[in-house]
């Protein structure tokens, strides 16, 4: 299975842009890269996904490196609502397998 | 409301009981799956199932068993033989395998006591 790494934690400042770096270099060329987040005490929600194009949505932004090794989940003005962990998912066995989830990175938002 | 429920929230479980864990959706997906969450990890797969009458098992399969007779429900049972059942519980579905995004249901915290 091709493994992704996310740091721990980060913080940001309420209305401020925030970066969440992933890391995939063992990627293979079908791997969709899943973004998946998680409030406390509740089950994850859908974020983005995307195989080789910069994606967006209502929610997020998708950057995806040129060489696929990684990706960066941008969320344009933070809010106090999006604190939570954060997981970068690449599914196992393709586009159409199981997700399975690392720890991910838990987002702190400061007012 | 479109959605899942599981149910209950919180369950006690005596060590030694069986306990069955609800799962129901109604928004017709195919695909349904259970996960394991351990207090600051990530998610693990226990078991799926991407149509009736028919499931898988995932990483943590032990200790736990399935059925999925209806397309609306796959309801986890969690035996005496797994050894460290305190964890929460997700319920999650799909409307296909192939699809992309997963939903999530709210939860259901065990407790053995």
């Amino acid at each position: 299975d091709a493994k992704t790494t996310q740091p721990n934690s980060m913080e940001s400042n309420e209305e401020e842009p925030v970066h969440l770096p992933c890391n995939h270099s063992t990627i293979s060329g079908t791997d969709y890269i899943h973004w998946y987040r998680q409030l406390p005490s509740q089950g994850p929600e859908y974020v983005i996904h995307g195989l080789t194009s910069n994606v967006n949505n209502r929610m997020a932004s998708l950057a995806i490196a040129e060489d696929r090794k990684s990706s960066t989940l941008i969320l344009h003005r933070a809010t106090l609502r999006d604190a939570a962990v954060y997981y970068c998912i690449l599914p196992r066995g393709g586009s159409q397998g199981n997700l399975i989830f690392g720890k991910g990175t838990k987002l702190s938002v400061k007012p | 409301d479109g959605g899942i429920t599981q149910s209950p929230k919180y369950l006690f479980r005596k060590e030694g009981q069986n306990v069955t864990l609800s799962c129901e959706q109604n928004l017709n997906h195919d695909a349904m799956y259970w996960y394991r969450q351990d207090p600051g990890q990530g998610l693990r797969l226990i078991y799926y199932s991407q149509i009736v009458n028919d499931f898988q098992k995932g990483d943590i399969a032990e200790g736990y068993s399935v059925s999925r007779e209806k397309k609306e429900s796959f309801p986890l049972t969690v035996t005496s033989a797994q050894k460290n059942p305190t964890a929460f519980y997700l319920c999650a579905t799909k409307r296909g395998q192939g699809y992309a995004e997963a939903f999530f249901g709210q939860g259901t915290r065990l407790t053995v006591v």
